[in-house]
């Protein structure tokens, strides 16, 4: 199994550009979601999905977008970027609410 | 409503001391309890959970902790620090009252001297 993954490992934009962060699971998780890491913030949800065509907003939903068409894919889209979505990005899936997170290894993005 | 704290931002010990990492929660129902790892450049991992069956959670690396309701506190320790243990650790709380999804703290960074 490869777990979680994640592409691209790393990105820099333009403000204003816009981009899709992939996320991909071979678990059979219904569980995904995505989190921000910043500096002295910890992880910040941004959406989460609980099972394919159902999807919510976290913690700080402004500027990205999310769908889950397949139980597989969860892909973040940032609609239109600004430096203060500068930021390491993870990607996690579990099987229920009751179990640990598995974690992709993180895409590094810079907003010029 | 669920939540975490973790108290420092930053510990420091020598290799060979205890190490003390801690962490206490916010829930209104019984919580799942969670302590998660990360080394520089990589995403986390699972070091333990607690999950109602025992309070005391043996983990990964030597790690463990006890879930003390009174407290509402689940503190991770170890008796004896390895330079390799030098990470970012994260402690979540997941309740059934919530999300679905854990909630983070925001991390203890634990620095390992010689």
């Amino acid at each position: 199994n490869a777990g979680v993954t994640q592409t691209p490992k790393f990105q820099v934009l333009k403000t204003g550009q816009s981009m899709t962060l992939q996320c991909a699971q071979d678990m059979n998780h219904e569980y995904m979601s995505w989190y921000r890491q910043d500096p002295g913030m910890g992880l910040r949800l941004i959406h989460y999905s609980v099972g394919a065509g159902i999807t919510d907003q976290g913690e700080v939903p402004n500027g990205y977008n999310v769908s889950r068409s397949t139980t597989e894919d969860f892909p973040l889209r940032l609609l239109s970027a600004a430096p203060s979505q500068t930021s390491v990005y993870f990607c996690a899936s579990s099987n229920s609410w009751r179990d640990e997170q598995f974690f992709g290894p993180g895409t590094r993005l810079t907003v010029l | 409503a669920q939540s975490v704290t973790q108290l420092g931002s930053h510990v420091s010990v020598s290799e060979g001391a205890l190490v003390l990492l801690r962490c206490n929660y916010s829930s209104s129902v019984p919580p799942y309890l969670f302590w998660y790892v990360q080394y520089p450049n990589q995403g986390l991992q699972l070091l333990l959970k607690y999950t109602s069956a025992a309070t005391l959670v043996k983990g990964i690396n030597g790690f463990e902790a006890e879930f003390k309701k009174s407290e509402t506190s689940f503190h991770l320790t170890k008796p004896s620090a390895h330079m390799s243990d030098a990470a970012e650790y994260f402690c979540a709380v997941t309740t059934s009252g919530g999300s679905y999804i854990p909630t983070f703290g925001r991390g203890t960074s634990l620095i390992v001297h010689p």
